[in-house]
């Protein structure tokens, strides 16, 4: 069965530092999402892609996140520089009709 | 502005009973509610999707309901087992918009 692959799994970096996570969504699936969870709440769309187009970024704190699709297919999340608060478990999900949502493994981002 | 909310926060019932879990939502002009079980530290498992013209759908021991009118959906779960101990999120996606929006989550635990 086909799935969303995340990389890394964990993640532990020091507060200023770079980070970024990689999102391989289901084969042909168009639109790809990445949500931030932090711990005891729902996921929360940081933004989504159709095809290599962003589509909302509404909610990207875009002074230091950033996320690129370049060719449509896999994706890259960037933080620079990382904040205590951006502790979360980051998660992307892709879909084919932009209905059903399949969700990777996540990566559990700890600063420190 | 669209809110999904689950109540209760943590459940813990004995093995064997039925359950049901709650989600409420704000928007009536929702066009799909998905269900997803999350373990500890793990990523999203979609559980069941109900598209706005159904009203139900069944998948083994689960069933999910849709009531588009009283801004509320229900998923029951049938001779529950501790194997079905999870938090348990709801997310409506909404007319103009192809993100979810996620309720808080409930903690079940199922006493063996």
């Amino acid at each position: 069965e086909a799935e969303v692959a995340q990389s890394p799994r964990y993640k532990i970096t020091e507060k200023s530092q770079a980070v970024a996570f990689w999102c391989d969504p289901i084969s042909g699936h168009a639109t790809l999402y990445w949500y931030r969870q932090i711990l005891g709440q729902g996921p929360e769309l940081l933004v989504q892609f159709q095809d290599e187009s962003v589509v909302d970024d509404s909610q990207l704190p875009k002074d230091r996140f950033s996320a690129e699709r370049l060719k449509g297919v896999d994706s890259t999340l960037k933080i620079q520089p990382a904040e205590l608060g951006d502790s979360a478990m980051y998660l992307c999900a892709s879909s084919l009709a932009g209905v059903e949502q399949y969700f990777g493994p996540g990566t559990r981002l700890t600063v420190t | 502005k669209q809110e999904v909310t689950q109540i209760p926060a943590a459940l813990s019932v004995p093995e064997g009973e039925n359950l049901v879990l709650n989600c409420s939502f704000t928007d009536s002009a929702i066009y799909n509610l998905q269900w997803f079980r999350q373990d500890p530290g793990k990523g999203l498992t979609s559980l069941l999707l109900i598209q706005s013209s159904q009203r139900e759908q069944t998948s083994g021991r689960l069933n999910a309901s849709l009531d588009k009118s009283s801004g509320r959906s229900t998923l029951y779960i049938a001779a529950s087992q501790p194997g079905d101990s999870a938090t348990y999120l709801c997310a409506g996606g909404f007319q103009g918009a192809q993100k979810l929006v996620f309720g808080q989550g409930t903690r079940l635990t199922i006493n063996p």
